[in-house]
Order: structure tokens, then C-alpha cells, then sequence
């Protein structure tokens, strides 16, 4: 299963437009991709989900490139209550192998 | 989405003790998911727990030392057992949402092994 990399932080301030990547160079051709979105003490919550291109919802939107090596998270117009830590993570329906990436903490500042 | 509930929500245990961590489902769920993430850390898969079989268990984890039971849909436990101040981790349950693809977590059990 696809072994996943992100930056460790990003910076940014609140209405600017996001984007995380998440490396992911080895993934199957059957492994799907989802972010999450974690504050402290809590556990990850759910953002979004895709397969290729480009996924939005109400809350982001998700850049696959069609060799689906990477994908990007995208957060529209941050706003201080962004900050917490990002992570994608590759996984594979039939065996249930579900792999996070290392993580991304977004400070998001006045 | 569901709502996931884990007791204890930390616990602070002496080594070569065990703890059984319980997570509940407020709806019926085909599969469940437990975690280990270390302070700081990512998260990393221990088993995935299906009712009516058998968990199945990732590399690096044996169900010697993480027995888990799904008793039924909606509730689940993991055993830490023979603790080490190695096991010290927060430790979450998740289970599979309608879409096949998204996952809702507990809100975690803090482990600290002394």
C-alpha cells in the first residue's frame, strides 16, 4: 500500500486559500483517498474523499492528478479555527489497508 | 454520520497490567477500526474488527497482545495487555460510514504506562 508523505506545518493567514499535498507514489490502482482534520484531544474528523480529478464540498476541495501519485487538499478562505493538523490517508476497500500520511499542522493567524 | 463513544477516556496503568478500552456505536456498523497514535504522531492501523469474525490484525501487532472482541454492531473492545510504558499512546476507535470510504472516530483513550 501506498506509503504517504506531507509537510510537517504550514503557515497562513485567516481568508487566504489553503492547499496541502499529500504524497502518495506508490498507490494502487484500487486505493482511494480521503483527508481529515484533527484539533487536540480529539479524534480525526472526516473532510472529504476521492478516486481522480477534482472533488468539492461545502467545506474544500480535492486535487488528484491523473497519475494520482499526490493530492492536494484545498481550504477556501481559512479562518483561525482551521488550525489543527491535516492528514490524508490512502486506503483499500477490498483488504481494508488503510495507511495515514505523517501529517500536516496548519497555524492559521489573525 | 455516527457517534462514537471509548471508556476510559485515560488511564493511567502500571506495567504488566491490562486494559480493556470499550467502544459503543450509536448505529449498527459493519466495521469497526482501532488506532494507536503516538503523542505527536500519526495514526497507525493495530486491526480491523468485523462482527461475527475473527479481528484481523496489521503487521507489528498480534492479537496476543491486543485481543480485541465485537460482541455485536454496535460495541467493540481492545485489550491492552501486559502494558509497557511502550504501550503509552492514545488509542481510537472508528468505524466505516455509509459511503464505504470515510471513517467517524471516538474521541480517544490516553494510555500512560508507568
Amino acid at each position: 500500500l501506498a506509503k504517504t508523505t506531507q509537510p510537517i506545518s504550514m503557515d497562513s493567514y485567516e481568508g487566504q486559500e489553503v492547499n496541502i499535498t499529500c504524497s502518495h507514489n506508490n498507490i494502487a490502482t484500487n486505493d482511494y483517498i480521503t483527508w481529515y482534520q484533527q484539533f487536540p484531544s480529539q479524534g480525526p474528523r472526516f473532510i472529504i474523499q476521492g478516486y481522480k480529478t477534482k472533488v468539492t464540498n461545502e467545506v474544500a476541495s480535492l486535487f488528484i492528478p491523473a497519475d494520482r501519485k499526490s493530492s492536494t487538499l484545498s481550504l477556501p478562505r481559512v479562518s483561525l479555527s482551521d488550525t489543527a493538523v491535516y492528514y490524508c490517508l490512502v486506503g483499500n476497500g477490498a483488504t481494508n489497508k488503510l495507511i495515514f500520511g505523517t501529517g500536516t499542522l496548519l497555524a492559521v493567524q489573525p | 454520520s455516527a457517534v462514537i463513544s471509548q471508556k476510559p477516556s485515560r488511564d493511567i496503568c502500571q506495567r504488566g497490567t491490562s486494559l480493556t478500552i470499550q467502544c459503543q456505536v450509536d448505529s449498527q456498523v459493519t466495521m469497526m477500526f482501532w488506532y494507536r497514535q503516538q503523542p505527536g504522531q500519526s495514526l497507525t492501523l493495530i486491526a480491523t474488527a468485523n462482527q461475527g469474525s475473527e479481528a484481523t490484525y496489521e503487521s507489528g501487532f498480534v492479537i496476543d497482545k491486543f485481543p480485541i472482541s465485537r460482541p455485536n454492531l454496535t460495541f467493540s473492545t481492545l485489550t491492552v495487555s501486559n502494558m509497557s510504558p511502550e504501550d503509552s499512546s492514545i488509542y481510537l476507535c472508528s468505524v466505516e460510514g455509509q459511503g464505504g470510504y470515510e471513517q467517524y472516530f471516538g474521541p480517544g483513550t490516553r494510555l500512560t504506562v508507568t
